[in-house]
């Protein structure tokens, strides 16, 4: 059974600083992982998907880098700024012809003017 | 439309009665997930429709939970007698497995509270 993990539960920095997040899965035959941001109340918004075969994926001051063997996955988040602060929440996908994704717990960032 | 599509958005019931609630994925996505969160804590597999196959429902906590989809179209979750610990979030995702992506799309929840 996959199991998603990721510390630290809870971060503060000050705005500006560059900051990761990690999550690491058990089960290292996955399909794909997904990072999300959740905000107060909403539902999640896709911030980055690596494929299995692929090593890190960017977007903006975001880059996400997967390790599969070793089951883990870190988020980068360059210069935070406060609209930075929500749960991120990272998502494996298994491998094989029936995709069962498994969320972790999530990481709440909160980024100090 | 453009993304995915949950009703109620909030929906308010006493215990005992029962609750339908709805989700309109992505139009062409083949896969439908539905999630329960409650407050502040992590999503809960309930249930995983892919096109025509028959349905994951692994994650539903009990016999009062059912869920239902037509081809690739829309999802209800029905919850019967409803119970104060049903109250939570309840997340539908879909995404398109074929080609590059397998990436969820989430609507933006329906809000259960149970009295």
């Amino acid at each position: 059974k996959q199991e998603v993990t990721q510390i630290p539960a809870a971060l503060s920095v000050p705005e500006g600083e560059n900051l990761v997040l990690n999550c690491s899965f058990t089960d290292s035959a996955i399909y794909n992982l997904q990072w999300f941001r959740q905000d107060p109340g909403k539902g999640l918004t896709s911030l980055l998907l690596i494929q299995s075969s692929q090593r890190e994926q960017t977007s903006g001051r975001l880059n996400a880098s997967l390790d599969k063997s070793s089951g883990r996955s870190t988020l980068y988040i360059a210069a935070s700024q406060p609209g930075d602060s929500a749960t991120y929440l990272c998502a494996v996908s298994d491998s094989g012809g029936y995709q069962k994704v498994t969320f972790g717990t999530g990481t709440k960032l909160q980024v100090i003017p | 439309g453009a993304g995915v599509s949950q009703s109620p958005s909030n929906k308010v019931t006493e215990k005992g009665k029962d609750v339908e609630l709805r989700c309109d994925p992505i139009s062409g996505h083949t896969a439908l997930y539905w999630y329960r969160q409650r407050l502040g804590q992590g999503l809960e597999f309930l249930i995983y429709f892919q096109g025509n196959s028959a349905p994951d429902k692994s994650g539903l906590p009990s016999d009062r939970f059912s869920a239902e989809r037509t081809g690739e179209s829309v999802s209800t979750l029905t919850i019967q007698r409803t119970q104060q610990e049903d109250s939570a979030v309840y997340l539908c995702a879909s995404s398109l497995i074929a080609g590059y992506l397998g990436e969820l799309f989430f609507g933006e929840g329906s809000r259960l509270t149970v009295l």
